[in-house]
């Protein structure tokens, strides 16, 4: 059963930094890692998607990487804005599973 | 594009009611999802939809909760009767196919009360 962690569970920054989010699965198996973006009372909006034979994505300031062999996955964020402030959430699909699960989350605020 | 939508947006009731909640995925999304989100952590699937075939509901607690996907579009998600420990946020989502990334809506946040 694929169980997936995030840690910290916050994380406070400021502006300006680059930062890192982790992300940890349990299934190497895995088919797919997606990250989402949730603002408060909002539901959840994709960040990128990796596949299982891609190592990385990449969209504007975000990078995000795959590493099957050690089960996790990193969010990097270049120069954080505070409107970058939200909770941030990994979700693996397992092969055969197709069933996206995901971690807890990590709830970044970046300081002006 | 039009993004997934979901009603209502807010929901009341007393335990022992019941409540339904609707979702109109993004058009030509073939794969429809109902997670529940409990404060401070992740999504849990409920039940996922392949048109208008329920194809995974081992999550879905047969005994209260029940779902339809009618013509394979728009689903309905009920509770009958509610319990205190469905206070929840209820989000669907929809994806081309299941490889796909998944769109979610904003959610119905339910309070039992």
């Amino acid at each position: 059963k694929q169980e997936v962690t995030q840690i910290p569970a916050a994380l406070s920054v400021p502006e300006g930094e680059n930062l890192v989010l982790n992300c940890s699965f349990t299934d190497s198996a895995i088919y797919n890692l997606q990250w989402f973006r949730q603002d408060p009372g909002k539901g959840l909006t994709s960040l990128l998607l990796i596949q299982s034979s891609q190592r990385e994505q990449t969209s504007g300031r975000l990078n995000a990487s795959l590493d099957k062999s050690s089960g996790r996955s990193t969010l990097y964020i270049a120069a954080s804005q505070p409107g970058d402030s939200a909770t941030y959430l990994c979700a693996g699909k397992t092969q055969g599973a197709q069933k996206l699960v995901f971690g807890q989350g990590t709830r970044l605020t970046i300081n002006p | 594009e039009a993004g997934v939508v979901q009603s209502p947006r807010y929901k009341i009731i007393e335990k022992k009611q019941p409540v339904a909640f609707w979702c109109n995925p993004i058009s030509g999304h073939n794969t429809l999802y109902w997670y529940l989100q409990n404060l401070g952590q992740g999504p849990e699937l409920l039940i996922r939809y392949e048109n208008e075939e329920a194809v995974d509901d081992s999550q879905l607690p047969k005994d209260r909760f029940s779902a339809e996907r009618l013509k394979g579009v728009d689903s309905t998600l009920k509770i009958q009767p509610a319990e205190l420990g469905d206070s929840a946020v209820y989000l669907c989502a929809s994806s081309l196919a299941t490889g796909s990334p998944l769109h979610f809506g904003n959610g119905t946040r339910l309070t039992v009360t």
